[in-house]
């Protein structure tokens, strides 16, 4: 079975710029999640989607946009790029378990932003 | 506030070794879920193991172990039987009643043949 996918796999955009990131979930997953990680630290929560309906929000501002789509397939979508954006932006999906904290997410190999 | 710690930014292991990575985490959610991943220099994270915090036996996957002492609230991984493939960061995570998973910022396993 195929893992969670993301496209492109390497970006590279200037400041100000827009960029569009895209994930395809693992065939059965509704839930799709995207995470920023900046060199050195670990996975930043950005957006939770299940069944097209946003479930969580980090800490993130409103340049960052996102949304899912009837195939549960997603898009992440970051305006007026900055400097700081350059990161490796990781989605993942998963599967509702009904049990809290039991929801086991599977990342996609990533897409690595460089913003100059 | 959930918050996870791992203390050891680094760690270097012989070949065939056990190695234990350190992870506490702190929550005041009563049911929460606990994860780690291994991240290869690819930059993928890979799911190793997940305990939940009403288990009452630690999970075990293979040659990986989570050391689950919730009075503590510790959950370690270990590895038997290390690997020269088993290099890599190793990332803490726990997820909590909000819908969001929170890592710790990880611990970068060298090891050696």
């Amino acid at each position: 079975d195929a893992g969670v996918t993301q496209s492109p796999t390497h970006l590279i955009k200037t400041r100000g710029q827009h960029v569009t990131l895209r994930c395809s979930p693992i065939s059965g997953h509704k839930s799709v999640s995207w995470y920023q990680q900046v060199l050195g630290q670990g996975p930043q929560f950005i957006f939770q989607y299940y069944e097209k309906e946003e479930r969580g929000r980090g800490n993130f501002p409103d340049r960052f946009s996102a949304r899912q789509f009837p195939n549960y397939s997603s898009e992440l979508n970051v305006n007026a790029l900055l400097l700081g954006d350059s990161a490796l932006y990781l989605c993942a999906s998963s599967f509702p378990t009904g049990s809290v904290g039991g929801e086991t997410q599977y990342f996609g190999p990533g897409t690595r932003l460089l913003v100059l | 506030a959930q918050k996870i710690t791992q203390t050891q930014p680094g760690m270097f292991v012989q070949e065939k070794e056990a190695v234990t990575l350190d992870c506490t985490y702190d929550t005041s959610d009563p049911s929460y879920g606990l994860f780690w991943y291994k991240q290869p220099s690819s930059g993928e994270m890979i799911f190793l193991i997940y305990q939940g915090s009403y288990d009452q036996q630690n999970a075990t996957e293979g040659r990986y172990s989570l050391n689950f002492q919730k009075a503590r609230k510790s959950a370690n991984l270990v590895i038997s039987a290390s690997q020269l493939g088993d290099s890599a960061m190793y990332f803490c995570a726990m997820r909590g009643g909000g819908d969001k998973i929170i890592f710790g910022k990880g611990t970068r396993l060298h090891i050696l043949p």
